[in-house]
């Protein structure tokens, strides 16, 4: 299958700092590639829907000041928390559907902050 | 009601048995199925895609859709202990649209 790649996997900083998530498509190129955030035992919360060349479509309840995305290029998205604090630790997900509309998600990047 | 509804188990099975994981969906507009193994800590990993109502076969794995019922299954044939994770079934309407997912079930094969 494809291959999605997120970096780093995981990753732990101060309260107050701000932390990059990087997702590429290794193998195609993504127009769209989509943010999740996952809680230990529940399901994937999609957060924003990233769009390559325009503004991210942010899900209700979302902080666009506070989860910044970017997508920079056709096989790259990022991800960035903002100022960050405990209650934003979490298991950060991105995913990009291939021309066939099957969706890979990337492995994940866990994010401590202390 | 939750547009798409799973068992979030946890399922307990014997090493090779035949496992059914299922789930149900409130909008017809859905149009592809998808299915996702997760491990712990890990993303998901994409099983099965299916589009048309009715079977799709990979190896140890089934995935049946009834459109009608607005019901998907995923069947795992010859269970195995590497099988023990949470499956995930999602849901789009089609083409870039983002995926609406189930609560996903545990799974663990006792060997």
């Amino acid at each position: 299958g494809a291959v999605v790649s997120q970096h780093p996997s995981w990753v732990i900083c101060k309260s107050g700092t701000s932390v990059k998530i990087e997702c590429r498509s290794l193998d195609f190129q993504a127009t769209t590639m989509f943010w999740y955030r996952q809680f230990p035992k529940q399901s994937l919360m999609l957060m924003a829907t990233s769009n390559e060349g325009s503004k991210a479509t942010y899900e209700q309840g979302v902080e666009k000041d506070k989860f910044l995305i970017n997508h920079a290029s056709l096989t790259l998205s990022t991800l960035t928390v903002t100022s960050a604090h405990p209650e934003d630790s979490s298991f950060y997900i991105c995913s990009a559907p291939q021309r066939s509309g099957e969706l890979f998600f990337g492995e994940g990047s866990r994010l401590t902050v202390l | 009601q939750k547009e798409v509804e799973q068992d979030p188990g946890p399922l307990s099975v014997p090493e090779g048995a035949i496992v059914s994981l299922n789930c149900t969906y409130s909008n017809s507009a859905f149009q592809y199925f998808m299915w996702y193994r997760q491990y712990s800590r890990k993303g998901p990993e994409l099983l099965m895609y299916t589009y048309s109502s009715g079977n799709k076969e990979d190896g140890r794995f089934t995935a049946q859709v009834d459109k009608s019922s607005k019901y998907i299954s995923l069947f795992i044939r010859d269970s195995q202990p590497s099988d023990s994770a949470t499956y995930l079934c999602a849901m789009n309407f089609g083409g870039n649209e983002k995926l609406t997912f189930g609560t996903g079930t545990r799974l663990t094969i006792i060997p």
